[in-house]
């Protein structure tokens, strides 16, 4: 069966950090793009950003707000995808996803249909 | 990239049909046919219903259909049924390899 399990949410100080984990199994975690995603209290989800697989380039994007403040990382040999926040702000108060896409057939969506995702974890970013 | 544009609620009597709109650019959703839909019960992960505007994953009934006309996709729910009541979120492809959501639908079964 394939599965994410998120870990490592809490309640956090503003500007302070927290490290995310997120667990893969039932796949060929080196193959996959993985992808961050939040979704603050009552709201709409947000893309934070994709890690391509090693073969695939191995590069890294971030949404906007969490440039240059957040660093997603991965150990393929662990099939372990994490989520390193620094300088957390209230803003960022949310549960936080790690999602998949997947290949049908010769095509495949990795950037534009996120198929498996994982139960999330919540971060509280508060005072 | 601002978040695409979801009407806050939608709603239908069980049999009906009710269409949820998305509203992006001419730089998302009008340049791309790659608009996603997902349905998420409360306190539940997201579940992908539809993927390139009009295509349905595996298991997803036939029930849920997806368009696109220029800048605003569209998901249509006919026959509406109970476990049908649930948030749904759009979202699109939005170049230089970034993904963008909708703020989300709330819909209601009546």
């Amino acid at each position: 069966e394939v599965q994410l399990v998120e870990s490592g949410g809490g309640l956090v100080k503003p500007g302070e950090s927290l490290r995310l984990s997120c667990a893969a199994s039932g796949f060929t975690f080196s193959n996959a793009w993985m992808t961050w995603v939040r979704q603050a209290p009552g709201k709409g989800l947000e893309w934070v950003g994709r890690f391509k697989s090693r073969t695939a380039g191995g590069t890294i994007e971030y949404a906007a707000p969490v440039k240059d403040r957040f660093i997603i990382s991965r150990d393929d040999s662990k099939n372990t995808l994490y989520l390193q926040m620094n300088s957390l702000k209230s803003e960022d108060t949310a549960v936080y996803y790690c999602a998949m896409g997947f290949c049908a057939g010769s095509s495949c969506h990795w950037d534009d249909a996120l198929a498996v995702w994982g139960q999330g974890t919540m971060v509280t970013v508060s005072s | 990239q601002s978040a695409l544009t979801q009407p806050p609620s939608a709603s239908g009597s069980p049999g009906q049909s009710v269409t949820i709109s998305c509203t992006g650019t001419s730089r998302d959703v009008g340049a791309y046919n790659y608009v996603s839909w997902y349905q998420q019960h409360p306190g539940k992960a997201p579940k992908l219903m539809i993927y390139e505007v009009n295509k349905r994953p595996s298991g997803v009934p036939d029930r849920f259909s997806g368009s696109k006309s220029g800048n605003t996709a569209s998901l249509t729910v006919s026959g509406l049924q109970a476990e049908d009541e649930a948030d749904y979120h759009c979202s699109s492809y939005a170049g230089s390899n970034i993904m963008i959501f909708g703020g989300g639908t709330q819909l209601t079964v009546l």
